[in-house]
């Protein structure tokens, strides 16, 4: 399979716990993105890398939150002392560079964390 | 990103055509109209995008209006794999650099299929 990977794809937690999730993109997409999702609603976007550098934070991103992708390969979402309201699916996206924004972009099955 | 406006759910039967709508009145001369699916317990798929005329692909049609202000996804035969949310989302082409590359995603349409 040569799509984007995401693992784990459940995870449990206990509040106040730091919980680590990790993306695999397809592997010549320059581009990684992390979204969130919440029941009923669409994904929000959270951050962008283009290669390892990371261009754009949400404000939704708050200091708990933490992503990097060295290398600029895979990429990984660190959430610290975690809060019930953490809960929900984290997506992560990949895409080619190209000079516009119109590359499609390719998504994983998310990593849903449900948070105790 | 500009805003979309859908529908929040539609219902089809199955081998039936769909033609799930999409408003986007305040769209700039620079915004390419893309659709994104999500079918259950999946990440979103991308289907198809456009700018200013009619696009075919082997999911889907996309009928963008004269004036752009709206525009239309068409499937041509729904099957109960085609029940998913399916999301209406502006970008701006505009090439700017390092600038914004998110997708801003709705609530979108919610597409049930009857067999």
């Amino acid at each position: 399979d040569t799509g984007v990977s995401q693992n784990p794809r459940h995870k449990i937690t206990k509040r106040g716990q730091n919980v680590t999730f990790r993306c695999d993109p397809i592997s010549e997409h320059n581009r990684l993105y992390w979204y969130r999702q919440t029941l009923g609603q669409g994904p929000e976007f959270l951050t962008y890398f283009q290669n390892e550098a990371q261009l754009e934070k949400s404000r939704l991103l708050s200091d708990r939150f933490s992503a990097e992708r060295p290398k600029g390969s895979f990429s990984t979402l660190e959430i610290q002392r975690t809060e019930q309201g953490d809960s929900a699916m984290y997506l992560c996206a990949s895409s080619l560079r190209d000079r516009g924004k119109n590359t499609e972009a390719f998504f994983g099955q998310g990593t849903r964390l449900t948070v105790v | 990103d500009a805003k979309t406006t859908q529908p929040n759910s539609m219902e089809s039967n199955e081998e039936e055509p769909v033609h799930l709508p999409c408003n986007h009145s305040t769209i700039s001369g620079t915004d390419y109209i893309h659709w994104y699916r999500q079918l259950p317990s999946q990440g979103p798929e991308y289907v198809i995008h456009g700018l200013t005329s009619n696009v075919n692909n082997r999911m889907a049609s996309l009928a963008i209006a004269e004036d752009r202000k709206s525009s239309t996804l068409i499937l041509h035969r729904a099957t109960l794999r085609d029940a998913a949310v399916y999301y209406c989302i502006l970008r701006d082409g505009a090439y700017s650099g390092a600038g914004s590359y998110q997708l801003t995603f709705g609530k979108g349409t919610k597409l049930s299929v009857i067999p």
